[in-house]
């Protein structure tokens, strides 16, 4: 089992819709999880971190954190062309072995006018 | 102010040969980060430097790979006799504080080796 999972898609949704990106980790400590956005032939980008439950909300993006489900979401509201792209999510284990973020492989994610 | 910087963008050697990529950070940034992304795939974590510490090597697939970081700033990522299953981007980040809470990492554009 993968120690950060995610469908890689393409989930498709038509413009103006939500977006609903999801992730799961594995049972390990872990205290910070975080989103990126990949364009195609680009480098991540940081688009949204989160520490502790609950949701936190950044204009159109919203995190979700559920540790005793070790599940962490991203919601697009009002989803664009412009947010086509592929989504990481990244989850930093707590571990004596150091301190480096584990990425999941990502999901595309296509918004269709 | 600037981003995270790397060079050359892209990089086509012949097998065997050696190379060497830069990362130049944020300035102020205390952890440098390297990663590799094949076509398709996820990020594979190589290598991180914060401050003084003794980097962690341990995603580095090989004693083919070494690389350094001089004066707690620019890191040199170096592949010695390139194979071509080394073929992917290289990417670096770097982070104000380790990866905890807080410690957002931001990527550089990442160099694009290819080996033939």
């Amino acid at each position: 089992q993968k120690e950060v999972e995610q469908n890689s898609g393409p989930l498709s949704v038509p413009e103006g819709a939500i977006a609903s990106l999801n992730c799961t980790y594995s049972d390990r400590v872990s205290q910070s999880f975080f989103w990126y956005r990949q364009y195609s032939g680009k480098s991540p980008e940081l688009i949204m971190s989160i520490y502790s439950n609950g949701d936190k909300e950044d204009g159109r993006f919203t995190a979700q954190l559920n540790k005793a489900s070790q599940y962490v979401s991203l919601l697009i509201r009002d989803s664009q062309p412009s947010d086509s792209a592929t989504y990481l999510c990244a989850v930093n284990f707590i571990t004596g072995g150091g301190n480096k973020l584990t990425f999941g492989t990502g999901t595309q994610l296509k918004v269709e006018l | 102010g600037a981003g995270v910087s790397q060079s050359p963008s892209n990089k086509v050697t012949e097998k065997g040969k050696d190379v060497e990529l830069r990362c130049d950070p944020i300035s102020g940034h205390t952890a440098l980060y390297w990663y590799r992304q094949s076509l398709g795939q996820g990020l594979e974590f190589l290598i991180y430097f914060q401050g003084n510490s003794a980097p962690d090597k341990s995603g580095l697939p090989s004693d083919r790979f070494s690389a350094e970081r001089t004066g707690g700033s620019v890191s040199t990522l170096t592949i010695q006799r390139t194979q071509q299953e080394d073929s992917a981007v290289y990417l670096c980040a770097s982070s104000p504080r380790l990866a905890g809470a807080g410690g957002e990492q931001f990527f550089g554009p990442g160099t694009r080796l290819t080996v033939l």
